[in-house]
C-alpha cells in the first residue's frame, strides 16, 4: 500500500499570509505514461464531509478560489494558500489515486488562525 | 444537481450487522465507480470499499475485507455497504463517495453514523 504521510500536523497562520501542507508518498504517483501525479487536496470543515480542492496534483477544482494551490511531482507534493482567510480554517487531506483502490489519505493537516 | 444520501447508520452491539445505502440523484450511477469513506470519531479519512460501475469488480481495505460487501443497484440508483461482524474500530462516520476522472472524489454524501458498542 501507498502510505501518505503530511507535515506539519497542525499550523497556526495569521490572517493573510501563507500556509504551506506537505504530503509525501512512500512510492511515485507519477504515472509515467501520461505524466500525471495521481494526487488530490480535500478540505473539510468540522461537521461536513471533505470538500475536493485539487486533483492531478495542481488542477484547481471549480469554484475554488484561486489562493489554493498545488503543486510538486513524484513523491512530495505542497498544497499552498496564498493569502489564508478566516473561512479556510479546516483539516486538510491528501489522497493518491495511483494504486489499485483503496486508495490512501495522508492523515491531515489541521490550519488554524494565530 | 447531484446528490448523495446515506441512511442505514446506527447502534450496534459488537458482532453485529448494518446496512449503509446511499441514494444517488442528478447524475447517471451507471457512469461512476463508487466508494465509501469512513472517518473514525475526531480521526482521518480512510476509503473503505470501491465498486466499479457495472460491479464487475470491488476493492476493499485490508480491515474490512471478508466481513463488508459492496454492491449498486443502478436501475435503483443505489449503492450499498453490507457489514457483517461489525467491532468498535469499525464505529466512523460512513461517506458514500462519487469517484471522479482516474480516483479523485468529487462529490460527497452528508455522511451516516455508524456506533458499534455494547
Amino acid at each position: 500500500d501507498i502510505v501518505m504521510t503530511q507535515s506539519p500536523d497542525s499550523l497556526a497562520v495569521s490572517l493573510g499570509e501563507r500556509a504551506t501542507i506537505n504530503c509525501k508518498s512512500s512510492q511515485s504517483v507519477l504515472y509515467s505514461s501520461d505524466s500525471k501525479n495521481y494526487l488530490a487536496w480535500y478540505q473539510q470543515k468540522p461537521g461536513q464531509p471533505p470538500n475536493l480542492l485539487i486533483y492531478w496534483a495542481s488542477t484547481r477544482e471549480s469554484g475554488v478560489p484561486d489562493r489554493f494551490s498545488g503543486s510538486g511531482s513524484g513523491t512530495d507534493f505542497t498544497l499552498t494558500i496564498s493569502s489564508l482567510q478566516a473561512e479556510d480554517v479546516a483539516v486538510y487531506y491528501c489522497q493518491q489515486y495511483y494504486s489499485v483502490p483503496p486508495w490512501t489519505f495522508g492523515q491531515g493537516t489541521k490550519v488554524e488562525i494565530k | 444537481e447531484v446528490q448523495l444520501a446515506e441512511s442505514g447508520g446506527g447502534l450496534v452491539q459488537p458482532g453485529g450487522s448494518l446496512r449503509l445505502s446511499c441514494a444517488a440523484s442528478g447524475f447517471s450511477l451507471s457512469d461512476y465507480w463508487m466508494g465509501w469513506v469512513r472517518q473514525a470519531p475526531g480521526k482521518g479519512l480512510e476509503w473503505v470499499a470501491t465498486i466499479k460501475p457495472d460491479g464487475s469488480e470491488k476493492y476493499y481495505v485490508d480491515s474490512v475485507k471478508g466481513r463488508f460487501t459492496i454492491s449498486r443497484d443502478n436501475a435503483m440508483h443505489s449503492v450499498y455497504l453490507q457489514m457483517n461482524s461489525l467491532r468498535a474500530e469499525d464505529t466512523a462516520v460512513y461517506y458514500c463517495a462519487r469517484v471522479a476522472g482516474n480516483g479523485w472524489v468529487g462529490c460527497w454524501g452528508q455522511g451516516t453514523l455508524v456506533t458499534v458498542s455494547s
